[in-house]
């Protein structure tokens, strides 16, 4: 199993450009979510999806679209990139069950916009 | 909503025990886990409580009240390797909400 794999592993963008982050997960997992990382900040929640055709916001979701169009998949689209948007993402996924949520993380992809 | 508060920063000497204390406010509680992270490097899942208590993996335990919304995270015999943050996370209403991370030093 690869688990959550993530492209790329490093982006620059210049401001206003629009880009997808890519997250595939082999673990039939039903939920997918995205953070962003900032220094000092741990992990907020962008977006989150708990299957295929269903998502929903997390903490911080402008700026960004999500689709989940099969389970193992589940994008993260910058509409109009800005340099407050400079952080490092990860994508997660995870068996929701009454006994655990574990969730198993991406390496991660390092966005700088300039 | 959802908000967590842990201490920023621990430091500890190699051998000895830790502790990393984590309350929160959140609606809709499932469960209270914790994650470990070494710089430059993803998030590890470490423990899940979802019943008060005390939770045993290790070297690591956790432990949650929930009548007092808060937890925490025990480190025994410390090592080097253990240096790294630490992150609380709630799980509510299928979102789970980080706090901001508490970095532990370990000593030589």
């Amino acid at each position: 199993n690869a688990g959550v794999t993530q492209t790329p592993k490093f982006q620059v963008l210049k401001t206003g450009q629009s880009m997808t982050l890519q997250c595939a997960q082999d673990m039939n997992h039903e939920y997918m979510s995205w953070y962003r990382q900032d220094p000092g900040m741990g992990l907020r929640l962008i977006h989150y999806s708990v299957g295929a055709g269903i998502t929903d916001q997390g903490e911080v979701p402008n700026g960004y679209n999500v689709s989940r169009s099969t389970t193992e998949d589940f994008p993260l689209r910058l509409l109009s990139a800005a340099p407050s948007q400079t952080s490092v993402y990860f994508c997660a996924s995870s068996y929701q069950g009454v006994d655990s949520y574990e969730q198993y993380f991406g390496p991660g992809t390092r966005l700088t916009v300039t | 909503g959802q908000s967590l508060e842990q201490p920023s920063e621990v430091t500890a000497v190699e051998g000895a025990i830790v502790q990393i204390n984590c309350t929160y406010q959140t609606s809709g509680f499932y469960g209270l886990s914790w994650y470990q992270q070494h710089d430059g490097g993803a998030p590890t899942f470490l423990s899940y409580n979802a019943l008060d208590g005390l939770e045993e993996t290790g070297r690591f335990s956790s432990f949650l009240s929930r009548s007092d919304s808060y937890g925490y995270l025990l480190l025994q015999e410390l090592q080097m390797k253990d240096s790294a943050s630490y992150f609380c996370a709630v799980t509510g209403g299928f979102k789970t909400i980080f706090g901001a991370g508490t970095r532990l030093f370990v000593k030589a």
